[in-house]
């Protein structure tokens, strides 16, 4: 039973446009989330996160919003560049942090020039 | 150059070889991590070394075996394994044991079981 959900396998967006990756989770006690890029061949690497006491954190051209009641969570990129292309994973956990990390299936985010 | 290296970068290995896959972080972390990455699904958590302290075992099968001799190296052995276990294997490490902070990983090893 996945617990974080990431229903988008793969997004396309135009070079310069908005990108908007979701994910979805099940578990209420969730209260800390992240999202990781992850380029080929290589290991993820962290981007930006929000706790629940939070509904936006905004860091350059990424920002997350967190929709408690929907259990929801997004991650807005724009303008979309071409080196923005990889594999974005959302992850969840509970008690602020202090629990495991539950990850999404990711999805693959191609920026066309 | 993610201050997580990981070796080899490949491996390949019959049912019944023993190999290790090697984790070294130079980052001062004192918290490090196994994952495994399956093909189309998530990451998962394997074993947690806080302090060279083992904290966490994800029900993780007998034939890997965890060690952690100090807190920048961390190794994974790996004995009588299953074709179901060939999988990205990503190490990864945080400064603080809470798993709130973001965690680095290393480029992971590619294991194929023939």
């Amino acid at each position: 039973d996945q617990q974080v959900k990431q229903n988008s396998p793969s997004l396309s967006v135009q070079e310069g446009r908005i990108s908007i990756l979701n994910c979805d989770y099940t578990n209420s006690m969730f209260d800390y989330f992240l999202w990781y890029k992850k380029y080929p061949a290589e290991g993820p690497t962290f981007l930006i996160s929000i706790s629940s006491i939070k509904d936006k954190n905004e860091d350059g051209r990424f920002t997350v919003f967190l929709n408690k009641s929907a259990k929801h969570l997004s991650l807005h990129i724009v303008p979309s560049q071409p080196g923005d292309s990889a594999v974005y994973f959302c992850a969840a956990s509970g008690d602020f942090g202090n629990e495991k990390l539950t990850f999404g299936t990711g999805t693959r985010l191609t920026i066309i020039p | 150059e993610t201050g997580v290296t990981q070796t080899p970068r490949h491996l390949v290995m019959g049912m019944t070889n023993k190999k290790s896959l090697k984790c070294e972080q130079h980052l001062g972390h004192n918290a490090m991590y196994w994952y495994k990455q399956s093909a189309k699904k998530p990451l998962e958590l394997m074993f947690v070394y806080n302090f060279k302290e083992q904290t966490e075992n994800n029900s993780v099968p007998s034939r890997f075996s965890p060690e952690c001799p100090n807190s920048s190296h961390l190794f994974l052995h790996l004995h009588t394994l299953q074709p179901e276990d060939s999988a990205l294997y990503l190490c990864a490490s945080s400064q603080d044991p809470a798993l709130s902070q973001p965690q680095h990983f290393g480029d992971g090893t590619r294991l194929s079981i023939l």
